[in-house]
């Protein structure tokens, strides 16, 4: 089955606690991109990747870091979470960036105390 | 960057009734899609359509665009309970996609 997985569904952590939210994706997609969703806000794009070791900067990139060593995996890094950071987190894929459909994740639920 | 704004924020309706959103935006696009999400999921992408397109079809759903007016519409006709949930519009902006806000459709039975 097509799908893109995210790792945890759901996390509570404090301020300043290093953590990471795996993606996954098995249509081996070269396009894959983090979004965050708060109320009122809509999806805002934090990174996104072209392909393997291509990454670039989205609309709120400040606080997050990612990698794409394998073409399948996208994983988002906080280094130092802060309770701003506290929000619904997806995780996205397609054959090219803007002009495809968007496969999108289960979303990760994240509470930074 | 842009970003396709929704019209109206939140709609009700009564099951079987038509669901029209709106959605605006602020410069030339190369297409334009909908998304669909029910309460904290993933978004579903439900159609796109293209800057050379007025209308395209999708079972029960219709989206037109007018580009003259950068502004796009979703009608959902005969609508389900099942059909609540969250719509989004997105527009590409180079080598993304800007998503507006959304509009809460709630479909009551």
């Amino acid at each position: 089955e097509a799908q893109v997985t995210q790792n945890p569904r759901y996390l509570i952590t404090v301020t300043g606690k290093k953590l990471t939210v795996t993606c996954s994706q098995n249509m081996n997609h070269e396009y894959m991109s983090w979004y965050r969703q708060d109320p009122g806000l809509g999806l805002r794009q934090i990174y996104y990747s072209m392909n393997v070791e291509v990454t670039d900067k989205g609309d709120v990139p400040e606080g997050y870091k990612v990698s794409r060593k394998e073409k399948r995996n996208f994983p988002l890094i906080l280094e130092s979470p802060s309770p701003n950071q506290t929000s619904l987190y997806f995780c996205a894929s397609s054959l090219v960036p803007s002009t495809d459909t968007q496969y999108f994740g289960p979303g990760t639920r994240l509470t930074v105390l | 960057s842009q970003q396709g704004e929704e019209d109206p924020q939140a709609l009700s309706i009564q099951e079987g009734e038509n669901a029209t959103m709106n959605c605006s935006y602020k410069t030339s696009i190369n297409n334009l899609q909908w998304y669909r999400q029910n309460s904290g999921r993933g978004l579903v992408h439900l159609i796109l359509i293209r800057s050379n397109e007025r209308e395209k079809h999708s079972g029960r759903l219709r989206v037109t665009l007018d580009t003259s007016k950068k502004s796009s519409s979703l009608l959902i006709t005969a609508s389900r309970a099942a059909d609540t949930a969250s719509y989004f519009c997105a527009t590409d902006d180079g080598n993304k996609l800007v998503f507006g806000a959304g509009t809460i459709l709630r479909v009551k039975s």
